[in-house]
């Protein structure tokens, strides 16, 4: 089994629609992160948790929330989903105390119509 | 703050051909890692090499090669004798110590040829 799973793989949503991504990891890894991905802009940073308790915006947060209900689940929600909401976004997860690697889910391909 | 540049935007040799793919990077950090991932066609992001800035030994690992030159503030990959199966998607990203938040390069498309 993958240790980061995304669900869903794929949504198409309308504009205006709440949509949220999920994220799970069986590493055992305190840090989570959210990550879009444009062609041509490699990947953005969205928010990011060292831990439960600790949520922190990235450089672009804007549009986007999140919720760590736990350390091995972290949840993505775009409240009210507009086009240029358009991307692939990656979940990864690394462990602080061990090395400073970012292990990465399958991603999930979001499209707003 | 930080940066990661790879100029590269698309590179296509022909197989068996080497490739060396650029990465140059900046901070202010004396202690920081970086790091090369593929994105194959799949889209999945694989993670392949870490290295941290007080470990400038090169590295080979089969057919890949990296080299990190700190004077220079590079970390450039090399493949051997590419293979179709070394199409896709390379990223290099930079992490500063005790901070973990990763900056990635915008990417580069490598696209061997048969």
């Amino acid at each position: 089994d993958a240790d980061v799973t995304q669900t869903p793989r794929n949504r198409i949503t309308k504009t205006g629609k709440r949509i949220m991504l999920e994220c799970s990891q069986t590493k055992g890894h305190d840090r989570m992160y959210w990550y879009r991905q444009d062609p041509g802009l490699g990947l953005r940073l969205i928010y990011y948790s060292f831990d439960v308790k600790d949520i922190n915006k990235g450089e672009i947060s804007d549009g986007y929330s999140v919720s760590r209900q736990a350390q091995a689940k972290f949840s993505l929600s775009l409240e009210s989903a507009i086009p240029n909401q358009t991307a692939l976004y990656f979940c990864a997860t690394s462990d602080f105390t061990i090395d400073h690697t970012q292990y990465f889910g399958p991603g999930t391909r979001l499209t707003v119509l | 703050a930080q940066k990661v540049t790879q100029a590269q935007t698309e590179i296509s040799v022909v197989e068996k051909e080497d490739v060396t793919l650029d990465c140059v990077y900046e901070t202010r950090d004396t202690t920081y890692y970086l790091f090369w991932y593929k994105q194959p066609p799949s889209g999945e992001l694989v993670f392949l090499i870490r290295r941290n800035s007080f470990d400038e030994q090169n590295e080979i690992s089969g057919r890949y090669s990296w080299n990190f030159q700190k004077s220079t503030s590079s970390f450039n990959f090399t493949i051997t004798a590419s293979q179709v199966v070394d199409s896709a998607v390379y990223f290099c990203a930079l992490c500063q110590g005790g901070y973990q938040k990763v900056t990635f390069g915008t990417g580069t498309k490598l696209q061997v040829i048969p």
